[in-house]
């Protein structure tokens, strides 16, 4: 089975500084899709990133972008210039490429706080 | 992105009483949706998968008979809880699975927090 490891419980980063979020997961399968999702203290989950394993080319949407590196199956979000509204929880997801699997499975979560 | 709207955002009831909790896709077809359960500090729990017109796949551990999933249409998953104990108390999160063109990817709903008394 897919299993998702977030080390960092916390981080913290001044705001307009740039952040690096870890994620690595363990997997069998050489097609799969990565994703960050970001839950405010709203608690809607909002989807920030996706990736898939197929492409060599890193994600970039804006400010938000991740390192993937396939071999050592390790996908860290980077946040630059760093934003009071970027505070959140932030997860790393997997899921699997297989026709019919739809599952996402989550890491435990990293909780981001912006120093103003 | 997809919109996924969620109802009520919250709901209390007493120990042994039935709550639904319905999930909307609002501007795309789900043929499939997903219940979590997510408690204070953690992770999303994973409790069923919905498929639209077929039953529910339930995860591990998860009581089919007590969290009731119904996926009648392309739009709508409903999920109940009976006899609902204080120990059901959480938050409850759905999702809607977007398959339009290359996206496939789940979009969430609001969540609903559930407190029995």
């Amino acid at each position: 089975a897919q299993t998702v490891t977030q080390s960092q419980p916390e981080m913290s980063v001044q705001e307009a500084e740039t952040v690096t979020l870890s994620c690595t997961y363990d997997t069998s399968e050489s097609d799969y899709y990565l994703f960050w999702y970001k839950q405010p203290p709203s608690r809607q989950m909002i989807l920030v990133i996706r990736q898939e394993a197929y492409k060599q080319q890193n994600a970039t949407e804006n400010r938000f972008s991740v390192n993937f590196q396939k071999a050592a199956k390790s996908f860290s979000l980077k946040i630059s210039d760093s934003q009071l509204g970027d505070a959140a929880m932030y997860f790393c997801a997997y899921r699997s490429f297989i026709r019919g699997a739809q599952k996402l499975v989550f890491g435990q979560g990293t909780r981001l706080t912006i120093n103003p | 992105g997809a919109v996924v709207s969620q109802h009520p955002s919250r709901v209390i009831c007493k120990s042994g009483t039935s709550v639904k909790i319905e999930c909307r896709s609002l501007d795309f077809q789900a043929t499939t949706m997903f219940w979590y359960r997510q408690f204070p500090k953690q992770s999303l729990m994973l409790m069923a998968t919905s498929n639209e017109g077929s039953k529910a796949t339930y995860e591990q551990g998860v009581e089919k008979d007590k969290f009731l999933i119904n996926h009648a249409s392309l739009t709508l998953s409903t999920l109940t809880v009976t006899s609902a104990h204080p120990e059901d108390s959480s938050f409850y999160i759905c999702s809607a699975r977007d398959h339009r063109g290359q996206t496939d990817t789940q979009y969430f709903g609001p969540g609903t927090r559930l407190t029995v008394l």
